[in-house]
């Protein structure tokens, strides 16, 4: 099955630098790749996804990057600031079946302002 | 914007009982789920549901657990003999098609502790 292994498990960054998280994946056909942000006792919640067509997606500050060749993508925050302090989940989903998402080990990010 | 809702948010309950969660999927959702997230840990997939039936389930999703969709609006999980090891927080989460490029949505849970 899917594996998704999730890099760094912490990190601390001053508000206003930017933020990296990878995430590596196993299954060469996975095609689609979302970010789930948890704030604490929450949901998760989908930030941004991308479409392996596509090798690069932005939305205001936040960013995704795609290498299906080395099957790895990447979460960028830039700007940061304290509302971004939370838990980061990549996923990749099953193409068979019920399409169920692998998550990675999750990065918890906090923001020092 | 339509969510999917979870109820109860917490649930005590001794170990040995039966407990039910349920879940409310956004309504023109076909697609449903069950993840489980151990306090401080990943979430993981349990069982995905559609047409009224099972389309996978995990390594977890033993026995001891069921699901099922009573009527057109409730999608219900239930553990028959809970565990100590079945405290976390279960997720419900639905999405509107097949293909793995639709997002699936997460309701905000219920915290299961099992005494």
């Amino acid at each position: 099955g899917e594996n998704v292994e999730q890099h760094p498990s912490t990190l601390s960054v001053q508000e206003g630098d930017s933020a990296v998280i990878k995430c590596t994946y196993s299954d060469s056909a996975s095609n689609y790749f979302p970010w789930y942000k948890q704030e604490l006792g929450k949901r998760p919640q989908l930030i941004i996804d991308i479409r392996s067509n596509v090798g690069e997606k932005k939305d205001q500050r936040i960013a995704v990057t795609l290498n299906k060749t080395a099957k790895h993508f990447s979460l960028h925050i830039t700007e940061t600031q304290p509302e971004d302090s939370a838990v980061y989940f990549c996923a990749a989903p099953r193409e068979a079946a019920g399409n169920k998402l692998t998550f990675g080990g999750g990065t918890r990010v906090l923001v020092k302002p | 914007e339509p969510e999917v809702t979870q109820t109860p948010s917490h649930q005590v309950t001794q170990m040995g009982q039966e407990v039910i969660l349920r879940c409310v999927p956004i309504s023109n959702h076909l697609y449903f789920y069950w993840y489980r997230q151990i306090l401080g840990q990943k979430v993981e997939f349990l069982v995905s549901f559609y047409n009224n039936e099972i389309s996978e389930k995990s390594e977890i999703f033993d026995d001891q657990f069921s699901v099922e969709r009573p009527d057109g609006s409730n999608f219900t999980l239930k553990i028959r003999s809970t565990k100590l090891e079945d405290s976390a927080m279960y997720f419900c989460a639905s999405k509107i098609v097949f293909g793995v490029g639709q997002p699936q949505h997460f309701g905000d849970g219920t915290r299961l502790s099992i005494l």
